[in-house]
């Protein structure tokens, strides 16, 4: 059984500019979720997606997107980075429907100059 | 305030037993959750309890649920320098069948020998 892999591991990305990062799921989960954890900070809830679409969303503005493919790989797409955005970056896989936790990945380390 | 509030630091000696609080304010809580995470890795779920239960022990791990004062803790017998991580208590309801945690900012667990 794999686990969440994610890529890249760690990112330079200059303010304005935009970034993708992906994120392959647990073999059997066919949900993912994304975190933001900031310096010091928990997770931050961004968004799940289930069967290609969203399905819940925290207080993050438009310019973060994401999209899950058939296989329920996803990415995750920042528009416009601002200085605020760096940070860990997780993704999570489940299986829909249960509560018995999420599996993470490793994370992406983003860093915005 | 916060949804999920943990103290930030915790020292403890090699052997001892360890134990981390967390208190929560969500009442329709359905599953609370203990994840770790050791430097530059990402979240590994500990252990879960169902709202319904007051007790659950894995081998050396110890979650107690008072419902009422919406409090966990997890207890760590014979404590190892291996278990200095950052402790991170999480709740979710059960909305929609989505099951979706809000973390605290985790607890920092330090073990000297």
């Amino acid at each position: 059984e794999t686990g969440v892999t994610q890529s890249p591991t760690h990112l330079i990305k200059t303010r304005g500019q935009q970034v993708t990062l992906r994120c392959s799921s647990q073999s059997g989960h066919n949900t993912v979720s994304w975190y933001q954890q900031a310096l010091g900070q928990g997770p931050q809830f961004i968004f799940q997606y289930y069967r290609e679409e969203e399905n819940g969303r925290g207080n993050f503005p438009p310019r973060f997107s994401g999209l899950q493919f058939p296989n329920y790989s996803s990415e995750l797409n920042v528009n416009a980075l601002e200085l605020d955005d760096s940070a860990l970056y997780l993704c999570a896989s489940s299986f829909a429907g249960t509560g018995n936790g999420y599996t993470f990945g490793s994370g992406t380390r983003l860093t915005v100059v | 305030g916060e949804d999920v509030e943990q103290s930030l630091f915790l020292s403890v000696r090699e052997g001892d037993s360890s134990v981390i609080n967390c208190t929560y304010t969500d009442s329709s809580s359905t599953y609370l959750y203990w994840y770790k995470q050791e430097p530059g890795a990402g979240l590994q779920l500990l252990t879960y309890i169902f709202s319904n239960m007051d007790m659950k022990q894995d081998q050396r791990l110890t979650v107690l649920l008072n419902k009422k004062d919406k409090h966990l803790s997890l207890r760590i017998a014979d404590t190892q320098t291996g278990d200095s991580a950052i402790y991170f208590c999480a709740e979710s309801p059960a909305s929609g069948g989505s099951y979706i945690p809000t973390f605290g900012r985790g607890t920092s667990l330090i073990v000297h020998p």
